[in-house]
């Protein structure tokens, strides 16, 4: 399987503690975005690499938050002292760059997180 | 301020007849429009997209229509499938490229 692979697929995890998602994006890809997405609502941006620089973060991505794509390739994405809000699908997506606006983004099968 | 909305949360369908999904949005710096397929506890599959440049693309059972001046676009599905039964997202693309994502519609398509 060539698609965007997520993981763990569910954590639940208490309030306080530190939890770290891994997204490996397609293999040719060089851009990946980390989304979140709650109930009823569509996926929300939170941030994207091409290649290993974080090109931009959502105002949603607060000081808790920190994604990384050291090599270029995989990336985490660690919350820290979690809070109960931070309950949601953390989806990460990749794409190709290029003259071409319509790069189609494609996204991985998310990894639920659970703060009790 | 939501910049895409659909104000459908739910479309219910006859098998064979044809689904039609709704997204408005309001900045124009938008150029390209995708629409998205969810089942449940999945991520997101591409269905189709279309750039600003045209007003209709087609494939297979899907038709996507967008009307710059209004600010509108649809979705076609015809014929309905039972298996088309998914959360449905329109997502739009400006020139930072990462997507602005409408809130769904829940299609159900009946046997």
């Amino acid at each position: 399987d060539t698609g965007v692979s997520q993981n763990p697929r569910h954590k639940i995890t208490k309030r306080g503690q530190n939890v770290t998602f891994r997204c490996d994006p397609i293999s040719e890809h060089n851009r990946l975005y980390w989304y979140r997405q709650t109930l009823g609502q569509g996926p929300e941006f939170l941030t994207y690499f091409q290649n290993e620089a974080q090109l931009e973060k959502s105002r949603l991505l607060s000081d808790r938050f920190s994604a990384e794509r050291p090599k270029g390739s995989f990336s985490t994405l660690e919350i820290q002292r979690t809070e109960q809000g931070d309950s949601a699908m953390y989806l990460c997506a990749s794409s190709l760059t290029g003259g071409h606006a319509g790069n189609t983004i494609y996204f991985g099968e998310g990894s639920w997180l659970t703060v009790v | 301020d939501q910049q895409v909305k659909q104000n459908s949360p739910s479309l219910s369908v006859q098998e064979g007849r044809i689904s039609i999904l709704n997204c408005d949005y309001t900045n124009s710096m938008f150029d390209y429009f995708l629409w998205y397929k969810k089942y449940p506890a999945e991520g997101p599959t591409f269905l189709i997209s279309i750039s600003s440049i045209k007003d209709k693309n087609e494939d297979g059972r899907f038709t996507v229509f967008l009307n710059k001046s209004a600010k509108h676009l649809s979705l076609h599905i015809v014929p309905s499938q039972p298996g088309d039964s998914a959360v449905y997202f329109c997502a739009l693309s400006g020139s930072a490229r990462q997507l602005t994502f409408g809130s769904g519609t829940q299609l159900t398509v009946l046997p």
